[in-house]
């Protein structure tokens, strides 16, 4: 069975450095999700994509955070500088569509933690 | 402010038991509803979708309602097995954005 790809599984990392992660969607999905997962609470979303377009990044700090997805297929999601509050499970999502009945499918999500 | 939320935030139960799982959302103009489950440290799996226009869905020994008029959804989970704790996530979908509940972590104990 097909499935959301991510990597890495878990990153400890100092404060103030640089992170990434790396997500491979289900082939044939045009919208790809990033969420943050803080523990105890649920997912929130980051930025939607829709093809190689951003279609939400409301709820992306941008002054440290950045996503892409170049070709319309992977996407890399960034983190610089990182601070103790970032430490989360940063999950990615994707969807034949948009919502409205289309089933989403997530990976197994990165752990991250920041000290 | 579209806030899901989730009640109880815990639940230990005995294997066999039926049990229901709460969530309440405070604008009905939803499209869709999703329940989620949430094995720790993984991802999550879709369970049951419910669109807007329906009462409710089932799966094997899930069933799921929803009252928009209420602002409310059951998950309701018979015969409940020890295979069957996990984490479960209500999602209600508002245009294309998707507002999840922070969960209720079931126990079902053998």
């Amino acid at each position: 069975e097909a499935e959301v790809a991510q990597s890495p599984r878990y990153k400890i990392t100092e404060k103030s450095q640089a992170v990434a992660f790396w997500c491979d969607p289900i082939s044939g999905h045009a919208t790809l999700y990033w969420y943050r997962q803080i523990l105890g609470q649920g997912p929130e979303l980051l930025v939607q994509f829709q093809d190689e377009s951003v279609v939400d990044d409301s709820q992306l700090p941008k002054d440290r955070f950045s996503a892409e997805r170049l070709k319309g297929v992977d996407s890399t999601l960034k983190i610089q500088p990182a601070e103790l509050g970032d430490s989360a499970m940063y999950l990615c999502a994707s969807s034949f569509t948009g919502f409205s009945g289309n089933t989403i499918y997530f990976g197994e999500g990165s752990w991250l933690t920041v000290v | 402010k579209q806030e899901v939320t989730q009640i109880p935030a815990a639940l230990s139960v005995p294997e066999g038991e039926n049990l229901v799982l709460n969530c309440s959302f405070t604008d009905s103009a939803i499209y869709n509803l999703q329940w989620f489950r949430q094995d720790p440290g993984k991802g999550l799996t879709s369970l049951l979708l419910i669109q807007s226009s329906q009462r409710e869905q089932t799966s094997g020994r899930l069933n799921a309602s929803l009252d928009k008029s209420s602002g409310r959804s059951t998950l309701y989970i018979a015969a409940s097995q020890p295979g069957d704790s996990a984490t479960y996530l209500c999602a209600v979908e508002y245009g294309n954005k998707l507002v999840f509940g922070a969960g209720t972590i079931l126990r079902v104990k053998s």
